[in-house]
């Protein structure tokens, strides 16, 4: 067990509706990461979190956005999804003296 | 800029032989490196981890990898595979800052067989 959390663990939608994938990391961690990961595109990084502050943005697409709380749990919001957002996505969280980062389980998305 | 390349999709092996898993790094810092392995329907679990100091570093399972700075390579063995070895391997980069993002590697399927 990572101590990272990601709920749920399995989402089912159609297209053009909105989800909310949620995060909480291990305790104490200040910085929480979000990957994709697909059979085409591999792991992809798509947002970092820092403390409730946004610190760096990847792949990520304009019809997805992402926020950290004050208690340091994070959501990731999908919306107008399509097809291709199908994908396994991954929360992650480091420590400030930390040099890795733990991985939650995933949450698994298919959009039909 | 960073990136990651893991030579080979696909590495199969007989139980007991040697694992033998490529990972070529590019990096314009020094660079932290690691190695993840994911169980199917899993999350990625951490190996190992090269930071600074030894460049041989030990992981769990008996997995070790060796950080050779001229060759930018960090190649993850392990001398007897077993079958409970079977999963993707991902090697990957975080550069510049110990809160940076990590770059990944494309995965190797690791097939084991009896």
């Amino acid at each position: 067990d990572s101590g990272v959390t990601q709920t749920p663990k399995h989402l089912i939608t159609a297209t053009g509706q909105r989800v909310t994938l949620r995060c909480s990391p291990r305790s104490g961690d200040l910085s929480v990461y979000w990957y994709q990961q697909s059979l085409d595109q591999g792991l992809q990084f798509l947002i970092q979190y820092y403390n409730g502050e946004e610190r760096a943005k990847g792949n990520i697409l304009e019809r997805f956005s992402a926020q950290q709380f004050p208690d340091l749990h994070s959501e990731l919001n999908l919306s107008s999804l399509e097809l291709g957002d199908s994908a396994l996505y991954f929360c992650a969280s480091s420590s400030q003296g930390g040099t890795e980062a733990f991985f939650g389980q995933g949450t698994r998305l298919t959009v039909v | 800029a960073q990136s990651v390349t893991q030579l080979g999709s696909h590495v199969s092996v007989s139980e007991g032989a040697l694992v033998l898993l490529r990972c070529n790094y590019s990096s314009s810092v020094p660079p932290y490196l690691f190695w993840y392995v994911q169980y199917p329907n899993q999350g990625l679990q951490l190996l190992l981890k090269y930071t600074t100091g030894a460049t041989l570093v030990k992981g769990i399972n008996g997995f070790e990898a060796e950080f050779k700075k001229s060759e930018t390579s960090f190649h993850l063995t392990k001398p007897s595979a077993h079958m409970s070895d079977a999963a993707e391997y991902f090697c990957a980069l975080r550069g510049g800052s110990t809160l940076g993002r990590l770059y990944f590697g494309r995965g190797t399927q690791l097939t084991v067989w009896p």
